[in-house]
């Protein structure tokens, strides 16, 4: 079975810019959740899509936004970059909604705001 | 709120000693509990979890770890490292799902493990 597949796997964007990053959820998964790993840091939960619906959200402002598709890869979207938002972006993908399914994490993608 | 300690930043062992890294959570109920391991600029690698049942549970790569309800932890052991076991390793809990929305799993800061020769 095929794993989780984070792209692109490293960004430079300007501060200011927007920025999407995509996973590709393991075979059979249904539930994606991103994660922020800042330097040094555990990974924060930025919000969780179960059968295409936000379902579950963290601490993080509305300019980060996100998408499932059908197929159950999805999109993170951030707006308005700023320099904090440089950090390691993890997509986590899940058998269903329920924390006892646990999760399958991607490699991430390591962004960088200059 | 559900919350993770992990006292030890950084920890160093010598190759083949015994290893125990702390995981101290805070949960109203029961939580369920993971330990990862994440190697430099990688993703993260899912050792072991408690759900329920016996509290002694087993992992990948001879890691087992305990919960202990009355301490509020779920400490990792190893019998015997290997180098290759240097990495950084994440305790983490998840809520129960309530219907209220899901709270993705809470981590800790991370335990930086050194391997000596």
């Amino acid at each position: 079975e095929t794993g989780v597949t984070q792209s692109p796997t490293h960004l430079i964007k300007t501060r200011g810019q927007q920025v999407t990053l995509r996973c590709s959820s393991q075979s059979g998964h249904n539930t994606v959740s991103w994660y922020q790993q800042a330097l040094g840091q555990g990974p924060q939960f930025i919000f969780q899509y179960y059968r295409e619906e936000e379902n579950g959200r963290g601490n993080f402002p509305p300019r980060f936004s996100g998408l499932q598709f059908p197929n159950y890869s999805s999109e993170l979207n951030v707006n308005a970059l700023e320099l904090d938002d440089s950090a390691l972006y993890l997509c986590a993908s899940s058998l269903g909604q329920l924390a006892n399914y646990g999760y399958t994490f991607g490699s991430g993608t390591r962004l960088t705001v200059v | 709120a559900q919350s993770v300690t992990q006292p030890d930043i950084h920890i160093t062992v010598s190759e083949g000693a015994s290893l125990e890294l702390r995981c101290n959570y805070s949960y109203g109920a029961t939580p369920y509990l993971f330990w990862y391991v994440q190697s430099p600029g990688q993703g993260l690698q899912l050792l072991l979890k408690y759900f329920s049942g016996d509290t002694l549970v087993q992992g990948i790569k001879g890691f087992e770890a305990e919960f202990k309800r009355s301490q509020s932890s779920f400490n990792l052991r190893k019998p015997s490292v290997h180098w290759s076991d240097a990495a950084e390793y994440f305790c983490a809990v998840g809520a129960m799902y309530s219907g209220g929305g899901a709270d993705g799993l809470t981590f800790g800061k991370g335990t930086h493990l050194i391997i000596q020769p």
